[in-house]
């Protein structure tokens, strides 16, 4: 059993298109994270949230503890946000979702 | 500030060989989280050490072994390589272990195991 769901495992967007990302998981946690992977594998964290909501530029995650529950919405995709985004929940330590492979066609 | 770095970038190992890898975190920084990555399973934590001690171990087998100097910088060893073992190998610094602290990654280590 995993204890963090991701949804969906792959996403094809046209250029200017409204994304969203959903992150579910099953245990207590004291803080979620978003992540983002590039082809060649290096990582940046992009959100770091234990409640509410966050926004960096056309990025914005939300996290709803009572219902377990993340998502993270990237407003007027572009090419560039094409990436691997990873959902990741801290407990004692971090458990991960398997991912969701975003890419933005021009 | 540098980010976090891991030597070396690229190995090559033969079944039942030996690695080390290496990781130095950013400045000020006193937890590394060393995980890896494989397309079948995706990313798992291996351990995290802050201070020199280990803190939380993952689900690994004990030939994944890791420690930890006094500058901050973490080692991580794998003894008797398995074909399985072919991975990408991340590390990542943060300030402290909790889990509200932003975690760093570095490039990471492809090992291919022959």
């Amino acid at each position: 059993k995993n204890e963090v769901e991701q949804s969906p495992q792959n996403l094809t967007a046209q250029e200017g298109e409204f994304i969203t990302i959903n992150c579910s998981y099953s245990v207590g946690i004291s803080a979620l994270h978003w992540l983002q992977q590039h082809p060649g594998g290096g990582i940046v964290s992009l959100f770091m949230l234990s409640s509410g909501k966050k926004k960096h530029g056309r990025l914005i995650a939300t996290i709803n503890i009572q219902e377990k529950h993340s998502s993270l919405h990237i407003t007027a995709s572009h090419p560039r946000d094409s990436a691997v985004y990873i959902c990741a929940v801290r407990r004692n330590q971090f458990y991960f979702g398997t991912g969701t492979s975003l890419t933005v066609i021009p | 500030k540098a980010g976090v770095t891991q030597t070396p970038r690229y190995l090559i190992k033969t079944r039942g060989q030996q690695v080390t890898l290496s990781c130095s975190p950013i400045s000020g920084h006193r937890s590394v989280s060393w995980y890896q990555q494989t397309p079948g399973q995706g990313l798992q934590f291996l351990f995290e050490y802050f201070s020199e001690t280990q803190r939380n171990k993952g689900n690994f087998p004990g030939r994944f072994s890791g420690r930890q100097f006094s500058n901050s910088r973490s080692e991580m060893n794998v003894s008797t390589l398995e074909l399985g073992d072919s991975a990408l190998y991340l590390c990542a610094s943060s300030l402290g272990t909790s889990g509200s602290n932003e975690q760093y990654f570095g490039p990471g280590t492809r090992l291919t195991v022959t």
